[in-house]
């Protein structure tokens, strides 16, 4: 059973540029999520999908733009790249609704894409 | 105040000690709390879940939750170098599965041999 995938693996970008994450979601899983985990930092919440829709924001700026697949696999877009924007983005897919076994419960994280901006 | 704080360590046990790894937090409104495991260069683990109050076991592990002092733990028995990772506190509020999680900033575990 394949867990989530995200690609790259790794990226290097110059500042100004834009660049495209991509996810697709454990077999069974229909909600995206999206993590930036800075250097010895938890991850932060960047935004979720489901139904292919914005459900939930965190303090981001508008250059972090998102789209889900009907096949609810997903991209995180990130416009005009900072220097402060190099991380490890971690995507993250769920259950909207499931019974609450530790399988299904929470989320299953991806290895996800470490974003180096120069 | 971050609404969830965590020592960031680095802790350094030897194989064989109980590990205690502890958060705190301020908001309320949280209902789940979870631990996750990371390795170097993969993405968090989880290993704990908690609804609400309460301990909550699984082989080696034990979780507790005080909410009335806004305290979580992990404890790890009989340690073992496999175990050295960065362990993170996360939490969220209603909605469970379908809600944001808050972490903490992940205890950097190192088990020696």
């Amino acid at each position: 059973d394949a867990g989530v995938t995200q690609s790259p693996t790794h990226l290097i970008k110059t500042r100004g540029q834009q660049v495209t994450l991509r996810c697709s979601p454990k077999s069974g899983h229909d909600t995206v999520s999206w993590y930036q985990q800075a250097l010895g930092q938890g991850p932060q919440f960047i935004f979720q999908y489901y139904e292919e829709e914005e459900r939930q924001r965190g303090n981001f700026p508008d250059r972090f733009s998102g789209h889900q697949f009907p096949n609810y696999s997903s991209e995180l877009n990130v416009n005009a790249l900072l220097l402060g924007d190099s991380a490890l983005y971690l995507c993250a897919s769920s259950l909207a609704q499931g019974a609450r076994s530790r399988e299904s419960y929470g989320y299953t994280f991806g290895s996800g894409t470490r974003l180096t901006v120069v | 105040q971050k609404e969830v704080e965590q020592d960031p360590g680095p802790l350094s046990v030897p194989e064989g000690a109980i590990v205690s790894l502890n958060c705190t937090y301020s908001n309320s409104a949280f209902q789940y709390f979870m631990w996750y495991r990371q390795y170097s260069r993969k993405g968090p683990e989880l290993l704990m879940y908690t609804y609400s109050s309460g301990n909550k076991e699984d082989g080696r592990f034990t979780a507790q939750v005080d909410k009335s002092s806004k305290y979580i733990s992990l404890f790890i028995r009989d340690s073992q170098p496999s175990d050295s990772a960065t362990y993170l506190c996360a939490m969220s509020g209603y909605g469970g599965a379908t809600n944001k999680l808050i972490f903490g900033t992940g205890t950097l575990l190192a088990v020696q041999p």
